[in-house]
């Protein structure tokens, strides 16, 4: 079935240096994945996405690398500043039909000053 | 950048009473959402709705509840009789088209006591 799941629940990280947060998921039919960021009482918030004929895609101090092998996708914040404290979800979707997200549980990513 | 407004932020009701919670997408959108999050787990699909009708949606989204599009702009979940575990954040999303990255508002709180 559809189902989108994260290895960690927590991650904590030094000011300054990287993290990588996983996400795998299960749908092989997903092609459409897309990575927010959630504060505290607040909405998500888009970070960045990548389709599935992509392994990689790089934003602003943020890459998304997509193994569609293993079925598992990945999001690296380069520089980690007190701001990026925060849950992270990864989501999939399939393009064809109606558009709807499945999302992770989540990861609360904290950064160390 | 363009957003998706909510109100009310939060919404506190009695058991079975009916509340009706909103949203305006972003103009020139043309798909919208609602999804739910239970305090602490992940963002749940409700249903998706396009050209004046629902699209999907999911097990949650029971008799309970309906979705209109009164006018041009606003966007209405209604729970005709709420029930404790009702309780959450409703978020609604919008698209332009299928295959975009779906931008959130910032939730409306339900508390159902």
């Amino acid at each position: 079935g559809e189902s989108v799941g994260l290895h960690l629940p927590t991650l904590s990280v030094q000011e300054g240096d990287n993290s990588i947060i996983n996400c795998a998921y299960s749908n092989s039919a997903s092609d459409y994945f897309i990575w927010y960021k959630q504060e505290s009482g607040k909405g998500p918030q888009f970070i960045i996405d990548i389709r599935s004929n992509m392994d990689k895609r790089q934003g602003q101090r943020v890459t998304v690398l997509l193994n569609k092998t293993v079925k598992h996708l990945s999001l690296q914040i380069a520089a980690t500043q007190p701001g990026d404290s925060a849950v992270y979800f990864c989501a999939e979707n399939m393009i064809q039909g109606a558009q709807k997200l499945v999302f992770g549980q989540g990861t609360r990513l904290t950064i160390n000053p | 950048e363009p957003e998706v407004t909510q109100t009310p932020s939060h919404q506190v009701t009695q058991m079975g009473q009916e509340v009706i919670l909103r949203c305006v997408p972003i103009s020139n959108h043309l798909y919208f959402y609602w999804y739910r999050q239970i305090l602490g787990q992940k963002v749940e699909f409700l249903v998706s709705f396009y050209n004046n009708e629902i699209s999907e949606k999911s097990e949650i989204f029971d008799d309970q509840f309906s979705v209109e599009r009164p006018d041009g702009s606003n966007f209405t979940l209604k729970i005709r009789s709420t029930k404790l575990e009702d309780s959450a954040m409703y978020f609604c999303a919008s698209i332009p088209e299928v295959g975009q990255r779906e931008y959130f508002g910032a939730g409306t709180r339900l508390s159902v006591l």
